[in-house]
């Protein structure tokens, strides 16, 4: 069963312009992750936020985390042509019995960066 | 550097032959994961090994999928008396500590695709 839910499910947009997608969960977690997967692709670890965290920036990528409202968001800025991916949010943590290793993926975010 | 391997990258098996997918982690990594993706999701849990103890196998669809990792390094998953809604992506994941660290970053072969005809 998917754990996160990713809005919109697809979104396109033109170089320069900034994404912005968000995941919505269900259970309490220790840490939520996003992943990018281009297409053919394995998945490639993008950033990390931990439960006690609001806000996290790596480079281009800024993502949010709200655990009142069980929501996160990953926003890129300044988007290019090589951002062309889908991105899922995946959660650990109490959803599984209490093992923190076991990642719920949602369904993911195919973005299109026009150039 | 070296990171996750898989092979093979394609496979193409008939309704009831048996598969085996491998998966070599990258080197000292503890965790080791296999993932399901079904087209236009995403990974599903497979199972979980912490070197070469399987400490979750939750995720199995049946009985006909079996997987190990006998000398805690590289791991085979395999499925035997293969059906049509096996196909998928089978995806392998390893990440650097056990259980107990829950903030790690798991790291993605680029999987098999496996067509079941």
């Amino acid at each position: 069963s998917q754990q996160g839910e990713e809005d919109p499910q697809a979104l396109s947009i033109q170089e320069g312009e900034n994404a912005t997608m968000n995941c919505s969960y269900k259970t309490s977690i220790n840490n939520l992750q996003w992943y990018r997967q281009n297409s053919g692709r394995g998945l490639v670890h993008l950033i990390l936020i931990r439960s006690n965290e609001r806000e996290k920036h790596s480079g281009r990528l800024r993502v949010t985390l709200d655990t009142s409202k069980k929501s996160s968001s990953l926003l890129i800025t300044a988007s290019r042509a090589a951002d062309t991916a889908s991105y899922f949010c995946a959660t650990d943590g109490f959803n599984s019995g209490g093992s923190n290793y076991k990642l719920t993926f949602g369904k993911g975010t195919l973005l299109t960066v026009n150039p | 550097g070296a990171g996750v391997s898989q092979s093979p990258r394609y496979k193409v098996a008939k309704r009831g032959q048996d598969v085996a997918l491998r998966c070599d982690p990258i080197s000292g990594h503890v965790s080791l994961f296999w993932y399901q993706q079904a087209l236009g999701q995403g990974p599903e849990f497979l199972t979980y090994f912490q070197n070469e103890a399987q400490l979750d196998k939750s995720g199995l669809p049946s009985d006909r999928f079996f997987a190990e990792r006998p000398e805690g390094s590289v791991s085979t998953l395999k499925i035997q008396r293969t059906q049509q809604e096996d196909s998928a992506v089978y995806l392998c994941a390893s990440s650097l500590g056990g259980q107990a660290y829950s903030n790690q970053p798991q790291h993605f072969g680029d999987g098999t695709r496996l067509s079941i005809l």
